[in-house]
């Protein structure tokens, strides 16, 4: 089935640095969105991406869907403590509802 | 924003014994909800479907009578552990589809001791 394969699956900065994860998949996906999930909580969604090509920003984050639609990537610049978390990319599988999760990105900034 | 709320946050009962875990879209009508367990340190697997009026679907390898989902209305889905075993410990979370995309709910640590 489709996977998504997710990278790097921890990061330790320094505040201020930026970061960048990524995902990518053997298989087409249609949309690609990117989950934070704080310790004991659910994912809350940072931005959703749905054309092949776009770039699209919230704040300091920055993703982009890849041209080939097997692909995206999440920036963050300019961290901060509160960055702090488990960044999930995922995906609607097949053309269903249903979402195929990427393994995470967990990342610490130290202060 | 959509709102999705689940309850309870935390839940231990003893090996056995039945829980309910509930999730409730507070802002919107959802025709469709997911249930998702989460390991420690590891990614949110989807357990099943929840259809409003018709039975749930479920993933491969989920056994639907030890985790029933029952999703009578527009707003609420439940899902019940039946005679929970410390296995099934677990972070479960549920989500809701809607036009604007997936809402989360914040999870359930469920602890079978």
């Amino acid at each position: 089935g489709q996977q998504l394969n997710q990278s790097p699956q921890s990061m330790f900065i320094q505040e201020g640095e930026d970061v960048s994860m990524n995902c990518t998949s053997s298989s087409i996906f249609n949309t690609w969105l990117w989950y934070k999930q704080d310790p004991g909580e659910g994912p809350v969604l940072l931005i959703a991406l749905y054309k092949a090509g776009e770039l699209t920003s919230n704040g300091r984050l920055t993703a982009q869907f890849g041209i080939t639609r097997k692909d995206s990537f999440l920036n963050i610049s300019a961290s901060i403590p509160s960055d702090v978390g488990i960044y999930f990319c995922a995906g609607p599988r097949g053309g269903s509802e249903k979402l195929v999760f990427g393994k995470g990105t967990k990342l610490t900034v130290n202060p | 924003g959509a709102v999705v709320s689940q309850h309870p946050s935390r839940v231990i009962c003893k090996s056995g014994t039945s829980v309910k875990i509930e999730c409730r879209s507070l802002d919107f009508q959802a025709t469709t909800m997911f249930w998702y367990r989460q390991f420690p340190k590891q990614s949110l697997m989807l357990m099943a479907t929840s259809n409003e009026g018709s039975k749930a679907t479920y993933e491969q390898g989920v056994e639907k009578d030890k985790f029933l989902i029952n999703h009578a209305s527009l707003t609420l889905s439940t899902l019940t552990v039946t005679s929970a075993h410390p296995e099934d410990s677990s972070f479960y979370i549920c989500s809701a589809s809607q036009d604007s995309g997936y809402t989360f709910g914040s999870g359930t640590r469920l602890t079978v001791v």
